[in-house]
């Protein structure tokens, strides 16, 4: 079975600066997606980033990039120039393409971001 | 914008109650799950449907039923409430290629089973 591994239950950054939320995962599947998932306070669940695995490239939306090792089964988020609205819980989530669980998602346990003016 | 509503954001209710909790999304997906959430475990999924009248149990299963009559209501019941599912219930979609998309998700009830 698939596992997701987020070894930070918390982390704090300072305003402007650079962070990295680490996620590992475990699967013999070779046709996934993963995902960057940020939950603010008391807020709604959106997608920060995805990464399809057969792509070698690093996902890249603005502030927020992937280091993706496909070989050593990690997907770390890099944030970068910290802003105190990227406070928020992060998860990172692993789907299959893959017979009747197509779509489903795991998630790892979550890392709460703090970000310190 | 996918818009998915769950009926409540603060619900409590007591212990042996049958409860009822209700998500709407307004986007034709044609996939929708139930998770629950708590601090420590991340996300574990309950129930997900793939079609009208579809469904499938998830990861923990045990003390819910869901019931999805039309595609955008999936609606997710605790048969007789008790303390331990007192939580964080998130309701999500998904459409097009399963695995492709990200779901989507809406803002979350915080149940509280007295």
């Amino acid at each position: 079975a698939q596992t997701v591994t987020q070894s930070q239950p918390e982390m704090s950054v300072q305003e402007a600066e650079t962070v990295t939320l680490s996620c590992t995962y475990d699967t013999s599947e070779s046709d996934y997606y993963l995902f960057w998932y940020k939950q603010p306070p008391s807020r709604q669940m959106i997608l920060v980033i995805r990464q399809e695995a057969y792509k070698q490239q690093n996902a890249t939306e603005n502030r927020f990039s992937v280091n993706f090792q496909k070989a050593a089964k990690s997907f770390s988020l890099k944030i970068s120039d910290s802003q105190l609205g990227d406070a928020a819980m992060y998860f990172c989530a692993y789907g299959t393409n893959n017979g009747g669980s197509q779509g489903n998602l795991i998630f790892g346990k979550g890392t709460k971001l703090s970000v310190k003016p | 914008d996918v818009k998915v509503t769950q009926s409540s954001r603060y619900l409590v209710k007591r212990t042996g109650e049958k409860v009822f909790l209700e998500c709407v999304q307004d986007m034709d997906h044609e996939n929708m799950f139930w998770y629950r959430q708590d601090p420590g475990l991340g996300l574990r999924l309950i129930y997900f449907s793939y079609d009208v009248k579809m469904k499938e149990k998830g990861d923990i299963p045990e003390g819910y039923s869901v019931s999805r009559e039309k595609k955008e209501r999936f609606s997710l019941i605790l048969e007789s409430a008790s303390t331990n599912q007192t939580s964080m219930y998130l309701c999500a979609t998904l459409g097009g290629t399963r695995g492709r998309q990200p779901q989507h998700f809406g803002d979350g009830t915080r149940l509280s089973i007295l």
